[in-house]
């Protein structure tokens, strides 16, 4: 019974390719997000949805862009990938007054290695 | 600014206690929080602190929390090998809706038998 999943695991690309990475989320949540770690296991927000709005938008190159088909699902799509954008993208999830301390529920991760 | 700042590495012996830092500039973060994240895994919350409290004790953890100072603290009583992880403060900046978590870099708890 998987809360937040992810795909894929791992994804290996050359540069100048386009992406995509799936979530979705079985919990009922209401936002979404998208998290960038980097090598030193640094980690960004990127950007979140709300009920299929996006709200957060960090500053980050208009080459990412995410897509919310519904309340369950976040994607993230990646055009003309670049070295730098090899990281670990998480996505999470969390249901907006359930708790007053926000508690988000962070999927496995996708690895993205750009060659 | 929303800095959070943590000691990258903690090497401790098992059945000792573990004491993680951090430190924040944020002083209208409601609440602060502790994620864990275990080898190639997600992050995990572990526990978490409102702005008004000091101290948090929950089974083998305690939260400190000096607002004066900016300075939170995690420490793990009778730290197992299970707890090797990566322990992350974050908060989520005053101002700002909808769970915009700031993380810290992260510490790097190594546990020997």
């Amino acid at each position: 019974d998987t809360a937040v999943s992810q795909t894929p695991k791992y994804l290996v690309t050359q540069m100048g390719n386009d992406k995509s990475i799936k979530c979705e989320q079985n919990l009922g949540h209401d936002t979404m997000y998208w998290y960038k770690q980097d090598s030193k296991k640094f980690l960004k927000i990127m950007f979140s949805y709300n009920n299929k709005e996006l709200i957060i938008n960090e500053t980050v190159p208009n080459r990412f862009s995410p897509k919310s088909p519904d309340k369950a699902h976040l994607n993230l799509h990646i055009n003309s990938l670049e070295l730098g954008d090899s990281a670990v993208y998480f996505c999470a999830s969390a249901l907006q007054g359930a708790s007053s301390y926000n508690e988000q529920f962070f999927g496995p991760g996708t690895r993205l290695t750009v060659l | 600014g929303e800095d959070v700042e943590q000691s990258l590495f903690l090497s401790v012996r098992e059945g000792d206690s573990s004491v993680i830092n951090c430190t924040y500039t944020d002083s209208s973060s409601t609440y602060l929080y502790w994620y864990k994240q275990e080898p190639g895994a997600g992050l995990q919350l572990l526990t978490y602190i409102f702005s008004n409290m000091d101290m948090k004790q929950d089974q083998r953890l305690t939260v400190l929390l000096n607002k004066k100072d900016k300075h939170l603290s995690l420490r793990i009583a009778d730290t197992q090998t299970g707890d090797s992880a990566i322990y992350f403060c974050a908060e989520i900046p005053g101002g700002t809706s909808y769970g915009k978590l700031t993380f810290g870099q992260g510490t790097i708890l190594t546990v020997h038998p």
